[in-house]
């Protein structure tokens, strides 16, 4: 069972848009929240990454959006372009546990 | 910046022979994970290490074990290999927790 629910599971935004992506969690122990994209045949990068004292963190055009006591988290992305295409994937750690949502395929038209 | 180095990035293997993977972790990086993606899926956790002892375990086959060296690179083996261990496998490694760094992946193909 998925402990960290990712949705959408496909997205389609036009250039210049905001790509929003959510996850949920269960377990409250988690404390370390990352974001990952991937490219096809490549591995995971971490993009970035939130922890639970802090409602928000942006870094350029990506920002973590994060509601404690919803337990919900989620990734926009501004002025989304074409090689933002890949798939993303939220996570939540505690230590070295890490869970990974099902991936969201983003695809961005130009 | 240094990554995570893997090798090979591909392998080709028939059923039921073995297979050996190895990472290299970022420098001073004392965790190393290992990983197994299939198509369109998440990264399933398989094993992790901890200053060369094994600290945590994950969905592993019993036909799959690990180990990391005094060095730090880790090898995962594959034995008696079936089709459905055909995926990509990564290595991620860690500065004592949290922040995984992937590494390229190594492509296995069981035929």
């Amino acid at each position: 069972q998925q402990q960290v629910k990712q949705s959408p599971q496909s997205l389609i935004v036009q250039k210049g848009g905001i790509s929003i992506i959510n996850c949920a969690y269960e377990n409250t122990a988690f404390d370390y929240f990352p974001w990952y994209q991937q490219f096809p045949g490549k591995g995971p990068a971490l993009l970035i990454a939130i922890r639970p004292d802090v409602s928000e963190k942006k870094e350029g055009r990506f920002t973590i959006s994060f509601n404690k006591s919803a337990k919900q988290f989620s990734l926009h992305i501004m002025d989304s372009q074409p090689g933002d295409s890949a798939t993303y994937f939220c996570a939540a750690s505690m230590w070295d546990d890490m869970r990974f949502g099902a991936g969201t395929r983003l695809t961005v038209k130009p | 910046a240094a990554g995570v180095i893997q090798s090979p990035r591909h392998l080709i293997k028939e059923k039921r022979e073995t297979a050996t993977l190895k990472c290299y972790p970022i420098p001073r990086h004392d965790t190393v994970y290992w990983y197994q993606q299939g198509p369109g899926q998440d990264p399933q956790f398989l094993i992790s290490f901890y200053e060369k002892m094994q600290s945590d375990k994950g969905s592993i086959p019993d036909r799959f074990s690990a180990q990391q060296f005094s060095d730090y690179h880790s090898e995962l083996n594959m034995s008696s290999l079936e089709l459905g261990d055909s995926a990509l496998y990564f290595c991620a490694s860690s500065p004592q927790g949290y922040e995984q760094y992937f590494g390229p992946g190594t492509r296995l193909t069981v035929t």
